[in-house]
């Protein structure tokens, strides 16, 4: 079966500091792969996605970015974080082809002081 | 741009009593996913529905897309404490390989 894994579950950093998040996938190969954000109000937005190694779209503009080292590893990252990064984080993986489903992580909540 | 509205935004239910759950969207949806999500926690993904009229049921909770496919209801019966959370419908407009939109949320309370 397929499990999706982020870390850390958790994170405070201050302003300015850099970000490093990951989404790792087992279980399937080759699956597109996003990244949420959840602010308060419980909404989500699209971050980013990716259809395979190497390739990301961004949805949003801001001080974020995204990388696809590895067929299963999703990776967010920020060189300098501002308070409005804040947030809980999700990553999402859905299999290639398919159109019925599509499965979230345990997410990271980020905490920008 | 395509926008989701939920309704309600919350919801107080005594523990055994039906409740509905809706998802309205500004254009015609390509899928309608519904999920889950206890505070803190990632997403339970729960069902996602494509054909108009097209109704699909897990355990006690049964989602419906309407034949326009602008509209989805969520009915859960014989509401449980379980069932308590924040439930998320997220959309595509058409094909555009899985990425959503999602409404702002339902959050459920069940009184036991």
């Amino acid at each position: 079966s397929q499990t999706i894994h982020q870390w850390p579950a958790t994170l405070v950093q201050p302003v300015g500091s850099p970000l490093s998040l990951e989404c790792t996938v087992e279980g399937t190969s080759n699956p597109n792969l996003y990244w949420y954000r959840q602010a308060a109000g419980r909404g989500l937005q699209l971050l980013f996605y990716s259809v395979g190694i190497g390739q990301i779209s961004s949805e949003v503009p801001q001080n974020l970015s995204a990388s696809r080292p590895q067929d299963r590893q999703f990776i967010l990252s920020s060189k300098k974080l501002l308070l409005s990064d804040s947030g809980f984080y999700l990553c999402a993986w859905r299999k290639r082809g398919k159109t019925d489903e599509q499965y979230f992580g345990p997410g990271t909540r980020l905490t920008v002081t | 741009s395509q926008e989701l509205e939920q309704s309600p935004q919350s919801l107080i239910v005594q523990e055994g009593k039906n409740l509905t759950i809706n998802c309205t969207s500004s254009k015609t949806l390509y899928g309608l996913y519904w999920y889950k999500q206890k505070y803190g926690e990632g997403l339970i993904f729960l069902m996602m529905l494509q054909k108009g009229g097209e109704e699909k049921s897990h355990e006690k909770i049964t989602a419906k897309l309407d034949e326009k496919k602008q509209q989805s209801s969520l009915h859960i019966t014989a509401s449980q404490p379980s069932h308590a959370g924040i439930y998320l419908c997220g959309a595509e407009n058409y094909n555009q390989g899985g990425k959503l939109i999602f409404g702002q949320g339902t959050e459920l309370s069940v009184k036991p």
